[in-house]
């Protein structure tokens, strides 16, 4: 079955510890993407990779690094300077269909907490 | 400054009548636009959506319209059913290929049995 797949589910981290959060997918879609969930704050863009070997930061990059070496690939790393990383992470990847639009396909999810 | 607006943090309403979900945007340049349900725990599942050519599209239940001149799009769910309980999330995006989705806060539906 198709699908991107994200791994752990839930994850728990010290505080000033990196961590890396896995995300892959087999659905050949170009483009990648990280969001973050907080209550009542909706889905907030971290980065996106359009294409291998290149990405581009989001609305709320500040703390996190991302690498695109495969396409089925896009891991992302909540650093230590990430000031509130407790938070539900999506990894979505798009296709173009036919009428021009991007539906986004989402993981399961990571449940990141610092404790 | 939010680009894609719902106004209404949550919502109930009774099993067998009709849920409306609301959403605004402010930038002209969005052409597609979709809705996506979460429940807790889990990534959004894409339900429906519809392009700027378009003023309405259905899909059993589930329609959404479109009013570019008033950039406001809602979801109708007739008959709702316990199951539709759920967060729904309005979604936009320039339809040139591979653009980062833009997402609403979303709206918490409670369908009452």
């Amino acid at each position: 079955d198709g699908g991107i797949t994200q791994s752990p589910k839930y994850l728990f981290r010290k505080e000033g510890q990196n961590v890396t959060l896995s995300c892959e997918q087999n659905l050949n879609h170009d483009a990648m993407y990280w969001y973050r969930q907080d209550p009542g704050q909706g889905l907030r863009l971290i980065y996106y990779s359009q294409i291998v070997n290149d990405f581009q930061k989001g609305d709320i990059a500040e703390g996190y690094s991302v690498s695109r070496e495969k396409k089925e690939s896009f891991p992302l790393t909540v650093t230590s300077a990430q000031k509130n990383p407790t938070a539900f992470y999506l990894c979505a990847s798009t296709s173009t269909i036919r009428t021009g639009g991007t539906e986004a396909f989402f993981g399961q999810g990571t449940r990141l907490t610092v404790v | 400054d939010q680009q894609v607006k719902q106004n209404s943090p949550s919502l109930s309403v009774q099993e067998g009548r009709i849920s409306i979900l609301n959403c605004d945007y402010t930038n002209s340049m969005f052409d597609y636009f979709l809705w996506y349900k979460k429940y807790p725990a889990e990534g959004p599942t894409f339900l429906i959506s519809i392009s700027s050519i378009k003023d309405k599209n259905e899909d059993g239940r589930f329609t959404v319209f479109l009013n570019k001149s008033a950039k406001h799009l809602s979801l109708h769910i007739v008959p709702s059913q316990p199951g539709d309980s759920a967060v729904y999330f309005c979604a936009a995006s320039v339809a040139s290929g591979n653009t980062p989705l833009v997402f609403g806060k979303g709206t918490r539906l409670s369908v009452i049995a």
